[in-house]
């Protein structure tokens, strides 16, 4: 079965430093991989997605994430945190002609000043 | 402007009474889906509809129904056989050629 695996329910960062959130997936087929972020008491939001076109991928609000398929992971990263960076962000995976996402149990980004 | 709508954001009820919980889209996506949200868990996929009229369970659909009569609107009714049905509940949808959905507000559900 499809899985994703997040390490860490929580990572800290002060204002500043570089964001870096973990994602490993399951899969024998090629996936379509995702990162949403999710405020508190608020739906999700996309970041960003990877879809079998380049391997480094950019979405909103300056963050990217690289897929490499020989480690099985798409770490999302940031270069420098911002304080309204502070979420739950979750990464989720697809597969061609099966439109479910599998969600990982998330990790929740705290920013200190 | 296009998006999800669900409704109420906040709803208490009674335990042994069903519930239903409101989900319009305007996106014109044929497909749209209920997860259920708990703490450390993620999100677990209760239903999802690919095509108006038809619907599928997904990973923990004991104690829910819904319905797709209209292809903007997909309401999850919660029933009295929900053992634990305090969450918070999130809509979404999304087309059949891409695979990235969509989000909305969700709604947070108390039973006492």
């Amino acid at each position: 079965a499809q899985s994703v695996t997040q390490l860490g329910s929580h990572v800290s960062v002060s204002e500043g430093a570089l964001v870096l959130l973990r994602c490993n997936y399951s899969s024998s087929v090629p996936p379509y991989l995702f990162w949403y972020v999710q405020y508190p008491n608020q739906g999700l939001q996309l970041l960003l997605k990877y879809t079998s076109a380049a391997t480094l991928v950019k979405g909103i609000n300056g963050f990217e994430a690289e897929f490499k398929k020989s480690e099985t992971s798409f770490h999302l990263t940031k270069p420098s945190a911002h304080m309204s960076d502070a979420a739950e962000y979750f990464c989720a995976v697809s597969y061609t002609g099966f439109q479910k996402l599998v969600f990982g149990t998330g990790t929740r980004l705290l920013v200190s000043p | 402007d296009g998006g999800i709508t669900q409704s109420p954001k906040y709803l208490f009820r009674k335990e042994g009474q069903n519930v239903t919980l409101s989900c319009e889209q305007n996106l014109n996506h044929d497909a749209m889906y209920w997860y259920r949200q708990d703490p450390g868990q993620g999100l677990r996929l209760i239903y999802y509809s690919q095509i108006v009229n038809d619907f599928q369970k997904g990973d923990i659909a004991e104690g829910y129904s819904v319905s797709r009569e209209k292809k903007e609107s997909f309401p999850l009714t919660v029933t009295s056989a929900q053992k634990n049905p305090t969450a918070f509940y999130l809509c979404a949808s999304s087309t059949t050629e891409a695979y990235e959905q969509y989000f909305g507000p969700g709604t947070r559900l108390t039973v006492t």
